[in-house]
């Protein structure tokens, strides 16, 4: 499968607890994009980063919240001491390079806090 | 405050119908233009992306976009029963982020 893979599918998390979701682009793609979907809202951007970089985090919430894309491994989106406002789909997007390239979506990881 | 703007839907349209979809954007540096489809509990699926004003065609699906009047929209010909989803309007200018619009759920009835 060359798509965007992401996992867990499904996370479910206490309140307080850690959650890390992964990512993995496109083969080919150096760009990843990650953005939340509330219950029966839009699509929110939240961070855009390259390898190793944070090019964008202005849709990140200040707090808890935190992304990596290292040199070797998938992208990382981390939730410390998860609330229940967190309950959300989290999809991640890859792109060959930002100018004038689609992105593509993975699965998605569907996060649901107790 | 960049935003995007789609009608209001549920849009239902019988098969083999024309399903129009419209989008409006507020930031005129926009240059980038998707439409996304977006199954129920899925994930958002590009369908077309275009960049320069005009039509741009694939299969039964045709992109216009007018920069002048800051409006893009999707038609979809032929319309399938499979069509049923919410489509996704998003824009994307030099900050390469996307911002979606809200959807427009589509209902092709058989």
């Amino acid at each position: 499968n060359a798509g965007v893979m992401q996992n867990p599918r499904h996370l479910v998390r206490r309140r307080g607890q850690e959650a890390r979701l992964r990512c993995s682009p496109m083969k080919g793609h150096s760009h990843v994009y990650w953005y939340r979907q509330l219950p029966e809202e839009g699509l929110k951007f939240m961070v855009y980063l390259q390898k190793e970089n944070i090019i964008d985090e202005s849709g990140m919430p200040k707090e808890r919240f935190s992304a990596e894309f290292p040199k070797e491994g998938p992208s990382i989106l981390r939730i410390q001491q998860v609330v229940r406002g967190d309950s959300a789909a989290y999809f991640c997007a890859s792109s060959p390079s930002p100018k004038d390239q689609p992105q593509h979506f993975g699965d998605g990881t569907r996060l649901s806090i107790l | 405050q960049k935003e995007v703007e789609q009608n209001s839907g549920p849009l239902s349209v019988p098969e083999g119908a024309i399903a129009s979809l419209n989008c409006t954007y507020s930031d005129r540096g926009s240059q980038s233009f998707f439409w996304y489809r977006q199954y129920s509990g899925k994930s958002p699926e590009l369908i077309m992306f275009i960049y320069s004003n005009g039509d741009k065609e694939d299969g039964r699906f045709t992109a216009q976009l007018n920069k002048a009047s800051q409006y893009v929209s999707l038609l979809i010909r032929d319309s399938q029963p499979s069509d049923s989803a919410t489509y996704l309007c998003a824009v994307s200018g030099s900050a390469r982020q996307l911002t979606f619009g809200s959807g427009t759920q589509l209902t092709v009835l058989p």
